[in-house]
């Protein structure tokens, strides 16, 4: 079965300042990945995913991710962080034929002014 | 188009109350899912439904029943309600074909007291 894992459960970043979230995820094949943001009270949104092809994906809000097989990581990246970016953010990887993603537990994204 | 729909927001349950939480979705997906979230345990999985008439278990089912009433609507029902419940409780859907982008529901706070 496949784990992810966010080794960070905090991250402190000044506005303006880059941000690179980590992500590892242990399993066989190559998986689907995705990571997914959650504001304050709200549910979780779609960033970006990474089905198969380049392994630099784009996603929204100037996020992007790439995924390193040998490493097996998928990292989340975002040059400038903006005060709105603070919130929570969750990697997840799934299974090629599987309805069901596996969820890390989140990176919780503290933006300083 | 609403996209996934919960009910109620929030609840305050007493130790052997039962309620149902509600879930609809207008995507025509396939597939509905059940999270529970605890800070610092990420989204774990306690129920889902492949395809309207089918429901299985997740990772922590106990205490929890489900019905998939049609392909828009998906209850998660506490028959007697525990303080180990207290959590906030997320629905999803996906399209089912594989390739799973969840689309998640504002989510419920269930206190149980």
């Amino acid at each position: 079965a496949q784990s992810v894992t966010q080794p960070d459960i905090h991250i402190t970043v000044s506005e303006g300042a880059s941000l690179e979230l980590r992500c590892n995820y242990s399993y066989g094949a190559t998986p689907y990945l995705f990571w997914y943001v959650q504001s304050p009270g709200q549910g979780l949104q779609l960033l970006l995913k990474y089905f198969s092809g380049d392994t630099l994906v784009q996603g929204i809000k100037g996020f992007e991710a790439e995924f390193k097989r040998s490493q097996s990581s998928f990292n989340l990246r975002k040059p400038s962080v903006h005060w709105s970016d603070a919130a929570e953010y969750f990697c997840a990887v799934g299974e090629r034929g599987s309805y069901i993603p596996t969820f890390g537990r989140g990176t919780s994204l503290i933006v300083h002014p | 188009n609403a996209g996934v729909t919960q009910t109620p927001k929030f609840q305050v349950l007493k130790t052997g109350q039962s309620m149902t939480l509600q879930c609809a979705q207008d995507m025509n997906h396939n597939s509905m899912y059940w999270y529970r979230q605890d800070p610092g345990m990420g989204l774990r999985l306690i129920y889902y439904s492949a395809s309207e008439g089918t429901t299985d278990k997740g990772e922590v089912p106990n205490g929890y029943n489900v019905s998939r009433l049609n392909k828009r609507e998906f209850s998660l029902r506490l028959e007697s309600a525990a303080p180990s419940q207290t959590s906030v409780y997320f629905c999803a859907s996906s399209e089912g074909s594989g390739r799973e982008t969840q689309y998640f529901g504002p989510g419920t706070r269930l206190l149980v007291l």
